[in-house]
């Protein structure tokens, strides 16, 4: 596709359990980013990935948090044990390289009951 | 810390208006600034993007501008539309491998 593609747009999961959100960049971007939105909130920053470098993880909340990065290309954004105050937007963006225009997702929407 | 700030939080203005919208960032040693639009339950779209050297940047109806030493930048909607109406969001880098930094953004009603 043309766009930064996220999936899924929408998850409704129980408390305590683990989530997978995947983001595929456009194609060719070297910078890949995670950003949370929760309501009335700003973006949160979680964590970047640029090329093969190791990945800038200074925004993620706490170790129930990971992400990973396969090829350089499709990021997996993995949330254990998920609680409540974990409900937000999370949304992926890319971009050519550091520091270029950033694109962004249409965000997956976490809700935790 | 960099910290980013916008003002006015809402926004409302008849059709037609040119209005301006506020940022200002505590670290003025920047990399660039970018602006973004968001309308509901969407993602981000951006709009500009302003390198550190640089004072504007335009586009269509939109201009934005960049003072570095006062930290500021301001976005100019000329001649606005209802379908101006959306977020607008205000983020800037502090170095080229950096993540950006976002206010918390205007959020912009144009009435017909």
């Amino acid at each position: 596709g043309a766009g930064v593609s996220q999936s899924p747009s929408n998850k409704v999961t129980e408390k305590g359990k683990d989530v997978e959100l995947r983001c595929d960049p456009i194609s060719g971007h070297t910078a890949l980013y995670w950003y949370r939105q929760s309501l009335g909130q700003g973006l949160e920053f979680l964590i970047y990935f640029q090329g093969n470098s190791a990945p800038d993880k200074s925004g993620l909340p706490s170790d129930r948090f990971s992400a990973e990065r396969t090829g350089g290309s499709v990021s997996t954004l993995t949330i254990q044990r998920t609680q409540q105050e974990d409900s937000a937007v999370y949304l992926c963006a890319s971009s050519p390289w550091l520091g270029n225009t950033i694109y962004f997702g249409e965000g997956s929407w976490l809700t935790v009951v | 810390k960099q910290e980013v700030t916008q003002i006015p939080a809402a926004l409302s203005v008849p059709e037609g208006e040119n209005l301006v919208l506020n940022c200002s960032f505590t670290d003025s040693a920047i990399y660039n600034l970018q602006w973004f639009r968001q309308d509901p339950g969407k993602g981000l779209t951006s709009l500009l993007l302003i390198q550190s050297s640089q004072r504007e940047q335009t586009s269509g109806r939109l201009n934005a501008s960049l003072d570095k030493s006062s930290g500021r930048s301001t976005l100019y909607i000329a001649a606005s539309q209802p379908g101006d109406s959306a977020t607008y969001l205000c983020a800037v880098m502090l170095s080229g491998n950096t993540p950006l930094v976002f206010g918390k953004g205007t959020r912009l009603s144009v009435i017909a």
